[in-house]
């Protein structure tokens, strides 16, 4: 099976640069998704990370050790509209089930004046 | 960005109807999706299908049916609404490779 943990909330200043961290166990693992979800929408896709290091895109980096099984989503320049839901979502090894992802609880960022 | 449709995006329905949520995909992903997410609450899969006449049911024990007779279309049934169904219903699809899942706009169901 697997278990994901982030934290449940986060509390950033505009401007500021924020790391929100996710640690999760599993008995197969291929790959880590990080999603946004803003208050009564969607998820929308922000990074994957299959191997073993920083992913950067614009503002946002990922970052992955598949041997801690550790994965952070840093976030820089901190906007007002950042202020939403980060979900950390795991992929396991291929196999029969192998696309079904677990989520996380997703950390709720709170970005302040 | 997905082209990934729901519809009804809202639906206030009284107990004991029966209702369909409509999901369509034009990315011609063979893998399709069905989420119950409540109100800052964690995602939840309720039904999967890997291709047109497949599907299982999610990792979350769900009243609902599901139905794959073409590839771009994920259906979901509730035979007889309860107000324990209310919630957020979203339906995703996934691509080839990586198997990045993209979501719909959600439906959101009210049973009164």
């Amino acid at each position: 099976g697997q278990n994901i943990d982030q934290p449940t909330e986060m509390t950033a200043t505009e401007g500021a640069i924020v790391q929100i961290n996710c640690t999760y166990q599993t008995s197969g693992f291929n790959g880590l998704f990080w999603y946004q979800q803003h208050a009564g929408e969607a998820p929308t896709f922000l990074s994957y990370n299959v191997l073993d290091g920083l992913e950067e895109k614009g503002r946002f980096s990922s970052f992955l050790s598949r041997s801690k099984g550790y994965s952070y989503l840093l976030l820089k320049e901190l906007q007002m509209k950042d202020s939403a839901s980060y979900l950390c979502a795991v992929s396991p090894i291929s196999g029969a089930g192998s696309y079904q992802l677990t989520f996380g609880k997703g950390t709720k960022l709170s970005v302040i004046p | 960005e997905a082209d990934i449709y729901q519809t009804p995006r809202y639906l206030v329905i009284g107990t004991g109807k029966k209702i369909t949520l409509e999901c369509s995909q034009t990315m011609g992903h063979d893998k399709m999706y069905w989420y119950q997410q409540d109100p800052g609450m964690e995602l939840h899969l309720i039904h999967y299908s890997y291709g047109v006449n497949s599907t299982e049911k999610g990792d979350l024990s769900s009243e609902s049916t599901v139905s794959r007779i073409r590839t771009e279309h994920f259906p979901l049934t509730l035979e007889s609404a309860r107000p324990s169904h209310t919630s957020q219903y979203l339906c995703a699809s996934s691509d080839g490779g990586r198997e990045t899942q993209y979501f719909g706009p959600g439906t959101r169901l009210l049973v009164l």
